[in-house]
């Protein structure tokens, strides 16, 4: 079946160092999106991506869908205590016909050290 | 802000017996979602919903799981015959459309004893 794969599981920084995840599907995606879920909570939309290439930006939060439309990363530029939880990539696929179900990854928890 | 929300937000329940989650997706949303997260782990799919039917369903969801949209708020999980192996953490999600961001509820933690 298809699998989305999250690396690293586990990041620790120190707070003001850079963080990056990288999100890689076995199958091309139509779409991919963003989630960050606190822990104990759920899991929060950030952002989504559609074309092959896209990047997107949310203050110190960039977001790079690739040009095959099978991996995606996400960046953040001097990591914040508030920046804490799993980040959670999430793809749609497409069969030929509509599809509705997010595929999420593996998910990369990030602790920050302050 | 409109949100999603689902009762109950824990449940305890034997092993064989019923179980009822429920969940008020965001009024103006058509699309309607069950997803479940084993506590440590990525939240899996397992059914969405829309125009009244199943438009998609997971491997997880075999005979034992049901969905229902009683009224024109409510959307339920019902599981038949819980087994421990159920316990997780359930989320309700919805959407707008079928290719738009997904409105997560807060879940229900559903302890299988």
């Amino acid at each position: 079946g298809q699998q989305v794969m999250q690396i690293p599981q586990y990041q620790h920084v120190q707070e003001g160092e850079d963080f990056t995840t990288y999100c890689n599907s076995s199958t091309t995606l139509s779409n991919i999106q963003w989630y960050k879920q606190r822990p104990g909570g759920h899991p929060v939309f950030l952002i989504q991506l559609v074309k092959s290439g896209e990047v997107k930006k949310q203050k110190r939060l960039t977001f790079q869908f690739g040009e095959a439309k099978k991996n995606s990363s996400l960046h953040i530029t001097a990591t914040q205590t508030t920046d804490v939880g799993t980040y959670f990539c999430a793809g749609r696929v497409n069969y030929g016909g509509a599809t509705n179900k997010l595929i999420f990854g593996t998910g990369t928890l990030l602790a920050v050290q302050p | 802000e409109p949100e999603v929300t689902q009762t109950p937000s824990h449940q305890v329940t034997q092993m064989g017996q019923e179980v009822i989650l429920r969940c008020v997706p965001i009024s103006n949303h058509l699309y309607f979602y069950w997803y479940r997260q084993i506590l440590g782990q990525k939240v899996e799919f397992l059914v969405s919903f829309y125009n009244n039917e199943i438009s998609e369903k997971s491997e997880i969801f075999d005979d034992q799981f049901s969905v229902e949209r009683p009224d024109g708020s409510n959307f339920t999980l019902k599981i038949r015959s819980t087994k421990l192996e159920d316990s997780a953490m359930y989320f309700c999600a919805s959407s707008t459309g079928s290719n738009t961001e997904a409105f997560f509820g807060q879940g229900t933690r559903l302890t299988v004893v």
